[in-house]
Formats: C-alpha cells, sequence, structure tokens
C-alpha cells in the first residue's frame, strides 16, 4: 500500500492552461505538505495543512491555490499556467505540525512540463 | 536567514570506497537534522535524523552521521559504498517557522 501518493506522476500542458494535482496520504496523519523541486534539484515548501486549516504559505503565485477536502487530501491547484512553473511537485505528510523533527513522508512526485 | 549548506554538489566514488557527504546549518535554525534520499525519479525517503541525544546516529542502508554543534554540521557518511547507493542527498532542518528547510542536494555517483 502506497503511503503518500500523487496523480498523475507526469502532466504536460500548454501555457495558459489550469491543471490540478491530487494527493492522498492513509497514514492518518494530520499535516500534509507540497514542495516544489526546481530543474537544480531545489527543494522548497510552498504550503502545508494541518486538519484542514492552512498553516503555511510561502511567497507563491495566487496562481496556486491548495484545497484540502479532509486532512488525508490536499490538492494543488494551478491557474494560468506558465514556463516557469516546470517542475516536479512533491505532496508530503507528517503527523505533527511544528519544529517536533516529526519526520515527512513523500509522494513520488507530479512531473510538470509546461510547453 | 536560515539556510542549509551541501558543500558538494556531486561526489562521484568506487564501489566498496567509503563516503562522507558534508552538510552545515546555520545556527539560527533549530537542531532538528535529517538526511533524505532521492533515487532516480522517485520521492524522498528519510535516511536518519537527529533529534537529541547522542550526536551519532545510524540511519538505514549503512548510513550515519554525526552531529557537531561546535561546527553547525551533520556530515553523513557511509564506510563502504555499493552502486544501488547512487542518488541525490538532500540534507534539512527544521527551522523556527515550522517548515523543514533543504540544502541543495549533493549527487552521490558510485563507479564499479
Amino acid at each position: 500500500d502506497t503511503a503518500v501518493s500523487q496523480t498523475p506522476k507526469y502532466l504536460v500542458t500548454q501555457m495558459g492552461n489550469d491543471k490540478s494535482i491530487k494527493c492522498e496520504q492513509n497514514l492518518g496523519h494530520d499535516t500534509m505538505y507540497w514542495y516544489k523541486q526546481d530543474s537544480k534539484k531545489f527543494l522548497k515548501i510552498m504550503f502545508s495543512y494541518n486538519n484542514k486549516e492552512l498553516i503555511i504559505n510561502e511567497t507563491v503565485p495566487n496562481r496556486f491555490s491548495p484545497k484540502s477536502p479532509d486532512k488525508a487530501h490536499l490538492n494543488l491547484h494551478i491557474n494560468s499556467l506558465e514556463l516557469g512553473d516546470s517542475a516536479v511537485y512533491f505532496c508530503a505528510s507528517s503527523q505533527d505540525r511544528g519544529p517536533t523533527g516529526d519526520t515527512q513522508y513523500f509522494g513520488p512526485g507530479t512531473r510538470l512540463t509546461v510547453l | 536567514a536560515q539556510s542549509v549548506t551541501q558543500l558538494d554538489s556531486q561526489v562521484p566514488v568506487f564501489e566498496e570506497a567509503p563516503v562522507e557527504l558534508r552538510c552545515n546549518y546555520s545556527s539560527s535554525v533549530s537542531v532538528y537534522l535529517f538526511w533524505y534520499v532521492q533515487y532516480p525519479n522517485q520521492g524522498l525517503q528519510l535516511l536518519l535524523k537527529y533529534l537529541s541525544g547522542s550526536t551519532l546516529v545510524k540511519g538505514i542502508n549503512g548510513f550515519e552521521a554525526e552531529f557537531n554543534k561546535s561546527q553547525t554540521s551533520f556530515h553523513l557518511r557511509k564506510p563502504s559504498v555499493h552502486i544501488s547507493d547512487t542518488a541525490e542527498y538532500f540534507c534539512a532542518a527544521v527551522g523556527n517557522t515550522d517548515k523543514l528547510i533543504f540544502g541543495t542536494g549533493t549527487r552521490l555517483q558510485v563507479f564499479p
């Protein structure tokens, strides 16, 4: 059983389109995250949710909108896609929030290519 | 500013040789430190973490790391690497804003 799953694994689309990436975790965790990994492999947090409440919102364009229908799901919707949005997007989850040193479990990633 | 620095972007080694991947953190971050591994086309997997206690931390796949507060370092080591250890390795730390801050990664390439 996959602990943190993401769909789709690959996403190729045209500039200006709107797309969504879905994430689900079956670990019973309370906190979920979205990270962006750029072409140089640099990883940076975008958002985190704890029990469906937004707790971290980095300096991300408002074209990116996370949605958490329940604590097991955190989806990422992106409007008006731009070339610079091309990256690998990782979902992750952890039991707790806060600087507890809690392990984050990562999904396999979604490679988004904007043409 | 909070930061995690991985000094080596690439480390080539021969199989069965020892390896050390270096990581330094800024003293402004908390001392919760992690090493993650990313195999090609996969997500990140936790290798080990330091929260408190013994400064020598043992992880999966024969890796270990040592927390050195005076040098603000958390270097990752393995005494004998295998071809299957070829991957990207990320050091990370929990900052005071509840965020996991990653280094830029080190590509470990093991040659036969």
